[in-house]
């Protein structure tokens, strides 16, 4: 599959949990991004790598909400000490022009 | 108000009906304009990328721009059941760092 692959596809924690998520993107696809959706809404933009310089930051992106490309390959996610409000889909993206999105990372926080 | 407006439905048509979708938007800045796909508990699958205005067709999609107006129109032809889904605008300008805003959705159900 050369498609965007995200890991785990669920997630159930705990609040004030701390909690990861990876990203591999398409190879050949330079720039990355993280979105966030909660239901009945659409994505909404998080944060974005080009290569593995972190070029862009939303002020939803608290400081709980940290955001790593190492080598400008795989991303992780990690949100710390999570809360109710975290519980949503979380969607990783790569593209050269056009974005292609992963299947998400649904994150329940009880 | 947000910057990519959608009603989100649920627009409800027989199989077979021409499924007209539509978005307005408020920034002059945005140039490029994607309609996405998204069935239940899935990521957002692209079905159409324009650029600034004019039409594009792909199948039984055309995707149609018109900038003067600020409003994006996504039509489906023949639809049919699995065509169902909650189907999203996005919007990208120049100068973002190609990040994308998305209307809230549209939900399609096709009934057979």
């Amino acid at each position: 599959d050369t498609g965007v692959s995200q890991d785990p596809r669920h997630k159930i924690t705990k609040r004030g949990q701390n909690v990861t998520f990876r990203c591999d993107p398409i190879s050949e696809h330079n720039r990355l991004y993280w979105y966030r959706q909660t239901l009945g809404q659409g994505p909404e933009f998080l944060t974005y790598f080009q290569n593995e310089a972190q070029l862009e930051k939303s002020r939803l992106l608290s400081d709980r909400f940290s955001a790593e490309r190492p080598k400008g390959s795989f991303s992780t996610l990690e949100i710390q000490r999570t809360e109710q409000g975290d519980s949503a889909m979380y969607l990783c993206a790569s593209s050269f022009s056009e974005a292609f999105f992963g299947q998400g990372t649904r994150l329940t926080v009880v | 108000q947000k910057e990519v407006e959608q009603d989100p439905g649920p627009l409800s048509v027989p199989e077979g009906a021409i499924v007209s979708l539509n978005c307005t938007y408020s920034n002059s800045a945005f140039q490029y304009f994607m309609w996405y796909r998204q069935y239940s508990r899935k990521g957002p699958e692209l079905l159409m990328y324009t650029y600034s205005s004019g039409n594009k067709e792909d199948g039984r999609f055309t995707a149609q721009v018109d900038k003067s107006s600020k409003y994006i129109s996504l039509f489906i032809r023949d639809s049919q059941p699995s065509d169902s889904a909650t189907y999203l605008c996005a919007c990208r300008s120049l100068n973002a760092g190609n990040m994308l805003t998305f209307g809230g959705g549209t939900r399609l159900m096709v009934k057979p």
